[in-house]
């Protein structure tokens, strides 16, 4: 099915583990975006890859890392889980032209992290 | 303000209307978007309306939109028990015209 596929779907950490969470896209859209969710903060964005090949900041980007690894292809990194690391994480990707989001994101499923 | 602002909770009886309130910041974002999520699930796109229509009906969801205001409404009719979830608002802004997500109304049908 075409869409955004995020794996792993369930991750426990201890603190200070690190781990990557996985996201590809079929789409062939240029972007690509990183967000997490938390219960009364909605969803924040901590990094996005307009393209291959860049990366740029979100609102909460500290203590993770990301990679564009080609244009299907958006991880994100954990170097050194903390408690306040758990959440759920979505990956989307969209297609933009001259700036404009077209339709709108298609979301993965989620990654439920827990960092005990 | 910075923020989409969206009322955290509604509860509706089945068979009612829901009306999901939001308002948004940026007057030039051109495409406003409502987000349906599921327990346990993600974001699925449920309708979205350009800045330049003031409506768009699709099937039970009518998208209302009041530039001026800077206010956009969802109604959904004969609300079901299927139609429990968080439902969130969005607007295009951002350097790269990333979307700015409001916290979301979870939606509570009533049998």
């Amino acid at each position: 099915n075409a869409g955004v596929t995020q794996t792993p779907k369930f991750q426990v950490l201890k603190t200070g583990q690190s781990m990557t969470l996985q996201c590809a896209q079929d789409m062939n859209h240029n972007s690509m975006y990183w967000y997490r969710q938390d219960p009364g903060m909605g969803l924040r964005l901590i990094y996005y890859s307009a393209s291959e090949g860049t990366t740029d900041k979100g609102e909460v980007p500290n203590g993770y890392n990301v990679s564009r690894l080609n244009k299907r292809e958006f991880s994100l990194r954990l170097e050194s889980a903390a408690p306040s690391q758990t959440s759920v994480y979505f990956c989307a990707s969209s297609e933009v032209s001259t700036g404009e989001i077209l339709r709108g994101y298609t979301f993965g499923s989620g990654t439920r992290l827990t960092v005990v | 303000g910075e923020d989409v602002e969206q009322s955290l909770f509604l509860s509706v009886r089945e068979g009612d209307s829901s009306v999901i309130n939001c308002t948004y910041t940026d007057s030039s974002s051109t495409y406003l978007y409502w987000y349906k999520q599921e327990p346990g699930a993600g974001l699925q796109l449920l309708t979205y309306i350009f800045s330049n229509m003031d409506m768009k009906q699709d099937q039970r969801l009518t998208v209302l939109l009041n530039k001026k205001d800077k206010h956009l409404s969802l109604r959904i009719a004969d609300t079901q028990t299927g139609d429990s979830a968080i439902y969130f608002c969005a607007e295009g802004r951002g350097s790269q015209g990333n979307l700015i997500f409001g916290k979301g109304t979870k939606l509570s049908v009533k049998p």
